[in-house]
């Protein structure tokens, strides 16, 4: 069973760009959730979608976006980046289910703002 | 989500037990205690997960007090590969789906 993938691995990009990452979860997972990871700050939430809906949303401005597909490959879009937008980007997939959270996570996208 | 308290770092040496603490002295009656650990520079990884009772799978073992508020992850014979670092979480278990709240984890390093 293949595991999460998130497309580009790395990114540069300059100040003021904007970046659309993406996510395909493991088949069958209708759940993603996206967080972001820097030395300052460790892993931190961004959001998550369930069946094409925003589910849950962690405390980050509104130029970070996402959204789900049918599918339920998963993109995120930051806009105007700034510096401190550097950062590794994880995607995870779950099943969501009554009594077992396990998140399943891809190996990031490794942006840089230049 | 309850917090948990993690020491920032430990040593074992290889092939050794690596017993990894937790505190999470506010945790609620519905939340249980997660365990992820990641590699350098990869995703964070699944281990175990446990309510109240002790658990056990291919990876680990989680211990956890009778009173709830500290829990312990044992890697039986830790080896080179196990150096990462080690998150424990807690967490409502049921629909609400994502937003695990890591914190600054402890760095396990399995020395030779």
């Amino acid at each position: 069973k293949a595991g999460v993938t998130q497309t580009p691995r790395y990114l540069i990009k300059t100040r003021g760009q904007q970046v659309t990452l993406s996510c395909s979860p493991i088949s069958g997972h209708r759940s993603v959730s996206w967080y972001q990871q820097t030395p300052g700050q460790g892993l931190q939430f961004l959001f998550e979608y369930f069946s094409e809906t925003q589910r849950n949303k962690g405390n980050f401005p509104g130029r970070f976006s996402g959204r789900q597909f049918s599918n339920s490959r998963s993109e995120m879009n930051v806009s105007t980046l700034e510096l401190g937008d550097s950062a590794l980007y994880l995607c995870a997939s779950s099943f969501r289910t009554s009594t077992n959270n396990e998140q399943f996570f891809g190996p990031g996208t490794r942006l840089t703002v230049l | 989500d309850a917090k948990t308290t993690q020491p920032p770092s430990m040593d074992c040496a290889e092939g050794r037990a690596a017993n990894l603490p937790c505190n999470h002295s506010t945790i609620s009656g519905n939340e249980y205690v997660y365990w992820y650990r990641q590699i350098h520079s990869q995703g964070p990884q699944y281990i175990i997960h446990g309510l109240k009772n002790n658990e056990t799978n291919e990876m680990a073992s989680l211990i956890i007090t009778e009173d709830r508020k500290s829990s312990t992850l044992i890697l039986p014979h830790a080896t080179l590969r196990d150096t990462a670092v080690y998150y424990c979480i807690v967490r409502v278990a049921n629909n609400q789906g994502g937003k695990l709240i890591f914190g600054q984890g402890t760095e396990l390093s399995v020395k030779p």
